[in-house]
């Protein structure tokens, strides 16, 4: 297994207030992924990262924002926590080799409530 | 844009009965296909993939075919267990270049009665 976690695993918030999660891994892979998933969605990627600094959008961007300082950590922040926001927050790296697949590992989830 | 369709759930089966979970898929150019597993209160992992057409992908008893005349990859077991049970999730990358990314279907909840 890749060693991913994520932190914190359970939070209760409030609207409005600011939210950082983390995601931490150990096996030096280059890809991180930040996703939410919802009853009736699935999986929706919000945010993602090809290396230390380089970060894009995902489908459903809006609200959130991300960073990557060093290869093993990617926050993710909510600005301004909405109810909409609660979900259950999952991370995924994915190590670059060659060919065409690339097996994405996932971290244990976070659940985040925003009351 | 791409998108996969999985079956609703939930399903549920008795234990050793057959199980098919419908996957089809819509993608440009040639996708990466995958079968992704989440049990109780934990994150997702890879059951099975296959990277080009007519290609078999197999793991766990579990088994999928890569059609690309019918876009489709079904999830097929032929005698499941009460610990089969999860969340399963069709996915597929149409990565290209430097952006790897995967696009899930919703999910179809599995519960297998002993």
């Amino acid at each position: 297994d890749a060693g991913i976690t994520q932190s914190p695993r359970h939070k209760v918030t409030e609207t409005g207030t600011p939210v950082t999660l983390r995601c931490h891994q150990t096996e030096n892979h280059r890809y991180m992924y930040w996703y939410r998933q919802d009853p009736g969605h699935g999986l929706r990627l919000i945010h993602y990262s090809y290396g230390v600094k380089d970060t894009d959008k995902g489908e459903v961007s809006d609200g959130y924002s991300v960073s990557r300082s060093k290869t093993e950590d990617f926050l993710l922040t909510l600005e301004s926590a909405t109810s909409s926001q609660t979900s259950v927050y999952f991370c995924a790296t994915e190590r670059k080799g060659g060919g065409s697949y690339n097996e994405q590992f996932f971290g244990p989830g976070t659940r985040l409530t925003v009351l | 844009g791409n998108s996969v369709t999985q079956m609703e759930g939930p399903v549920t089966l008795s234990e050793e009965a057959f199980l098919t979970i419908n996957c089809t898929y819509t993608a440009t150019g040639y996708p990466s296909l995958f079968w992704y597993v989440q049990y109780p209160g934990e994150g997702l992992q890879l059951l099975l993939k296959a990277t080009k057409a007519d290609d078999k992908g197999s793991n766990k008893g579990f088994e999928a075919t890569y059609r690309k005349e019918t876009t489709s990859f079904h999830l097929e077991k032929g005698s499941v267990q009460v610990s089969d049970s999860a969340v399963y999730f069709c996915a597929l990358d149409t990565s290209g270049g430097s952006n790897y990314k995967l696009t899930f279907g919703k999910g179809t909840l599995l519960t297998v009665n002993p």
